[in-house]
């Protein structure tokens, strides 16, 4: 069975300093992994995947994740945070075997940039 | 594109009513997918059609629950008779699936606040 743990619920960084958004998976061969970003009353946005090649993806908004298939992680990763970022930041996977099934999502990480 | 579209963005209704919640897919796009988001529970899945077709109901919590997919641009989840625990967004995300395993992003809709008193 696929599954993801985001092991932290919240995660406070100031402004201007460099953010991470952990994420662990699980899943029967080479993993397909999102990441999403919800903003407070909005629906969820898609910031970026992986799926093959390099295992850092570059993706919207100056955010970038770091594919590590010995440690199954795809933490979430931004040089220098902005007070803009503060939301919810939802990681999810599928297996490449699981034919059409649908995205397993992590409880999600509440991150708050502090001015 | 307009994206995914949902009505209404907020209800709130009394216990034992009876709620439809709209959704209206990204043109062209496949699967389709109801999500419902609590606090307590994060973001679980209640069913996904593709073509039209329910693929996967496993996710909706009783027979008060029910979806439709009466074609490609259009799905309704109804809740008949409400409850207090109903309360929560639901979402609808669509996606285009390749043939085989897809690898496609989901695009969700603004979601709506349910609220059941």
């Amino acid at each position: 069975a696929q599954s993801v743990a985001q092991p932290e619920d919240q995660v406070n960084v100031a402004e201007g300093n460099p953010l991470t958004v952990k994420c662990t998976y699980s899943v029967s061969g080479n993993p397909y992994l999102f990441w999403y970003v919800q903003y407070p009353n909005r629906g969820l946005q898609f910031l970026l995947k992986y799926i093959t090649g390099d295992n850092l993806v570059k993706g919207s908004y100056g955010f970038e994740a770091e594919f590590n298939k010995s440690q199954t992680s795809f933490h979430l990763k931004k040089p220098s945070a902005l007070v803009s970022d503060s939301a919810l930041y939802f990681c999810a996977v599928r297996g490449p075997l699981s034919g059409n099934t649908p995205l397993v999502f992590g409880k999600g990480t509440r991150l708050s940039v502090i001015a | 594109d307009a994206g995914v579209i949902q009505s209404p963005r907020h209800e709130v209704t009394e216990m034992g009513q009876e709620v439809t919640l709209r959704c209206k897919p990204i043109s062209g796009h496949d699967y389709l997918f109801w999500y419902r988001q609590t606090m307590m529970r994060g973001l679980e899945l209640l069913i996904y059609f593709n073509n039209n077709v329910p693929i996967d109901d496993s996710g909706m919590p009783e027979d008060r629950f029910s979806a439709k997919m009466p074609n490609a641009s259009f799905s309704t989840l109804k809740i008949q008779p409400s409850e207090p625990r109903d309360s929560a967004v639901y979402f609808c995300a669509s996606l285009v699936g390749t043939s085989g395993t897809n690898t496609g992003e989901l695009f969700f809709g603004e979601g709506s606040r349910l609220t059941v008193l």
